[in-house]
């Protein structure tokens, strides 16, 4: 069955270190996303991809980035960790048809100490 | 004035109880409309899509209101396993889904 997966699940790191966060999705959807998901806030866009070498900013996109190289990969780079990163991360990609449903991986909880 | 507005909740009530949830969308332009569900530390997922005819799914009712910009989403018969947090999502053209904070529901014994 096709998936969409996210590693590491559960991640703890320093103040200042580089951390990636994988997701890798098997619909080879051209529409992926990274989300943050803290109380209070609700779910943020970090960035976003519509296709192979396409990356654009989400809202709160500072500190992070992403990069496109094929169509089933994003990665979430945290250029230097800070303690306001802490949170819970998801991956999501979309199929743009008249359906339209957004599927969401099981999210990694990332830890800045 | 946020894209998606919901109450936050939470909203408590007994099983078999029905609830009403309403959300406010602020861009006219939007087009496309879901309530997501999202259960306690697992990822968001697809409850319904809201068409402009309204739409029913068993116990779930989606209706939604272009003119005064708000969705809603009834659950009728509530059951323990309905406790969750529902998610208001709103589309507009290519650009990506904007997501409201959800309104908590717990469905009590």
């Amino acid at each position: 069955d096709a998936e969409i997966t996210q590693s590491p699940r559960h991640k703890i790191t320093e103040t200042g270190r580089q951390v990636t966060l994988a997701c890798h999705q098997t619909w080879n959807h051209n529409n992926m996303f990274w989300y943050r998901q803290d109380l209070g806030h609700g779910l943020r866009l970090i960035h976003y991809s519509y296709g192979v070498q396409d990356t654009n900013k989400g809202e709160v996109s500072d500190g992070y980035s992403v990069s496109r190289s094929n169509t089933e990969d994003l990665p979430l780079t945290l250029e230097s960790a800070a303690s306001s990163q802490t949170s819970v991360y998801f991956c999501a990609s979309l199929r743009r048809e008249a359906y339209n449903e957004q599927f969401f991986g099981p999210g990694t909880r990332l830890t800045v100490l | 004035r946020k894209e998606v507005e919901q109450d936050p909740g939470p909203f408590n009530v007994p099983e078999g109880a029905t609830v009403a949830f309403n959300c406010t969308y602020s861009n006219s332009a939007s087009q496309s409309f879901f309530w997501y569900r999202q259960d306690c530390r697992k990822e968001p997922k697809l409850l319904m899509s809201v068409y402009s005819s309204g739409n029913e799914d068993g116990r779930f009712t989606a209706q939604l209101n272009r003119a005064s910009q708000y969705i809603s989403l009834l659950i009728r018969d509530s059951k323990l396993s309905d406790s969750a947090t529902y998610l208001c999502v709103v589309m507009s053209g290519n650009t990506p889904l904007v997501f409201g904070k959800g309104t908590r529901l717990s469905v009590i014994a």
